[in-house]
C-alpha cells in the first residue's frame, strides 16, 4: 500500500516569511496530492491539490510543487499570518479502487507556528 | 450548511458500552469515508461507501465496529464493546466519485472511552 512522511514535524517561521512542507509517497501509481489544515477540534479542511499531470499549483498565498520523478511534493505559503498556524497534512492515492486502496493516505502532519 | 455534518462531536462513554455516530455527507456526494485520527497522528483510512454499498474495510476495522449506509445518504458507524484504545476522533468524509477527486471532511466526533 501507498506511505506517504512527512516533514517536519513542527516548523515555526515569523510572521511574514515563507514556509515549505515536504512530503514524499511510495506508490509511483499514486496520482492525486491533496494538503489538508486542520485547526484544534477540528475536522481537516482541503486548502489545494495537485493531480499527477502538472507539476506546479498556485492559488494566492499557497503553492504545491510536485516531483513524479522523486515522488515529492511540498507545501509552500508565502506572506505568512497568524491565523495560517495550524497543522498540516499531505495526502495521496492511487487511482485504483479496491483493496483499501480507496481512501486517501496522510502524512503524520505538521505543526506550522507563525511568531508574531 | 451544505458541507459535512456528524454528531455527536462529543462522547464520552464507559469502557464496555455500545456507541454509534452519525454522519450526513454533501448532498450529491455518492461516497462516504470513515477516517480515525489519534493525537498527533493523521487520519487513518476505516471504510468507505459508494452510494448504499460498503466496497472496502480496512484491517483497523476490527469485528467490534460495524458501518452502515442504508439509503445510500447519511451513514452510521457503531463501535460495541468499546475500549480505552478506541477513544479517538473519529471523520466522515464524502466526495462526487473515485479516490482522485476532492474529499471534505466532517469537524469529526471525538471520542472519549473511560
Amino acid at each position: 500500500g501507498e506511505n506517504v512522511e512527512q516533514h517536519p514535524s513542527t516548523l515555526s517561521v515569523q510572521e511574514g516569511d515563507s514556509a515549505v512542507i515536504k512530503c514524499t509517497y511510495s506508490d509511483s501509481a499514486s496520482n492525486y496530492f491533496p494538503w489538508y489544515k486542520q485547526e484544534l477540534g477540528k475536522g481537516p479542511q482541503l486548502i489545494i491539490d495537485i493531480r499527477s499531470n502538472v507539476g506546479e499549483k498556485k492559488d494566492q498565498r499557497i503553492a504545491v510543487t510536485l516531483n513524479k520523478t522523486a515522488k515529492h511534493f511540498s507545501l509552500h505559503i508565502t506572506e505568512t499570518q497568524p491565523e495560517d498556524s495550524a497543522v498540516y497534512f499531505c495526502a495521496a492515492i492511487p487511482p485504483y479502487s479496491g483493496g483499501g486502496a480507496d481512501g486517501l493516505t496522510f502524512g503524520k502532519g505538521t505543526h506550522l507556528i507563525i511568531q508574531p | 450548511d451544505t458541507g459535512v455534518s456528524q454528531d455527536p462531536r462529543h462522547k464520552i462513554t464507559k469502557r464496555g458500552q455500545n456507541v454509534t455516530f452519525r454522519c450526513d455527507p454533501i448532498s450529491e456526494h455518492n461516497r462516504l469515508y470513515w477516517y480515525r485520527q489519534t493525537l498527533g497522528q493523521g487520519p487513518e483510512f476505516l471504510t468507505y461507501f459508494q452510494n448504499e454499498a460498503q466496497l472496502e474495510k480496512s484491517r483497523l476495522l476490527s469485528d467490534r465496529f460495524s458501518a452502515e449506509r442504508p439509503k445510500g445518504s447519511f451513514s452510521t458507524l457503531e463501535i460495541q464493546r468499546t475500549e480505552q484504545g478506541d477513544s479517538a476522533m473519529y471523520l466522515c468524509a464524502s466526495s462526487k466519485k473515485q479516490g482522485t477527486t476532492e474529499a471534505f471532511f466532517g469537524q469529526g466526533t471525538r471520542l472519549t472511552v473511560v
